[in-house]
């Protein structure tokens, strides 16, 4: 497997634009995490889904941030409208199993600059 | 706020030599795992440990669970310039409204040859 794949690499984008960022989980995972790193706050659970249903997304910082997930191959984050201080890595990652005890799989993260 | 707090935030040490990392916690955990992230990259699941455990080896890597201090340590033994990276601490809290692993701030670990 190919692991959890992230797209795209690279992002920068003007304050006010839409921001679309894409994952693919492993195969037959069925949690898949967002995950946002900065210095300044470390890594933070955006949101969560299991079997494709949003668990909790009490870590979408706004209204701003949704996410969706059509099916057990794909997820997109998105940010409408984008703004400087969302500048970050952000990371999916997926895990097999019923519940937080098994361990993530992580993408490689789309770093994203806002300007 | 964070629930891990890892200590040291930065280490730096000779090839050949052990580096020890801490990670400190608040409330009950049900696991607590460690990951390295290597510069630019995504996290790498390393190990984890159940709360009913107290220590845990994986090759180089020895992983101790003091729940009643609420702490935990990793031990890379016989250190490589290859495992200079960040490492993280995360829990798997017991009462939360969900499933999540919170991340501590990570240790940057250098390794100099």
């Amino acid at each position: 497997d190919a692991g959890v794949i992230q797209s795209p690499r690279h992002e920068v984008t003007e304050m006010g634009q839409e921001v679309t960022l894409r994952c693919k989980p492993i195969s037959g995972h069925d949690y898949l995490f967002w995950y946002r790193q900065t210095m300044m706050r470390g890594l933070e659970l955006l949101i969560y889904f299991n079997n494709n249903v949003p668990i909790d997304d009490s870590g979408m910082p706004e209204d701003r941030f949704s996410a969706k997930m059509p099916n057990a191959s794909f997820s997109t984050l998105k940010i409408q409208p984008s703004e400087p201080r969302d500048s970050a890595v952000y990371f999916c990652a997926s895990s097999l199993g019923r519940s937080y005890n098994e361990k993530l799989f992580f993408g490689s993260g789309t770093q994203l600059s806002v300007l | 706020s964070q629930q891990g707090e890892e200590d040291p935030q930065a280490l730096s040490i000779q090839e050949g030599e052990n580096a020890t990392m801490n990670c400190s916690y608040k409330t009950s955990i049900n696991n607590l795992q460690w990951y390295r992230q290597n510069s630019g990259r995504g996290l790498v699941h390393l190990i984890l440990i159940r709360s009913n455990e107290r220590e845990k080896h994986s090759g180089r890597l020895r992983v101790t669970l003091d729940t009643s201090k609420k702490s935990s340590s990793l031990l890379i033994t016989a250190s490589r310039a290859a495992d200079t990276a960040s490492y993280f601490c995360a829990t798997a809290i017991r009462e939360t409204s969900g499933s999540r692993l919170t991340f501590g701030e990570g240790t940057q670990l250098t390794v100099n040859p």
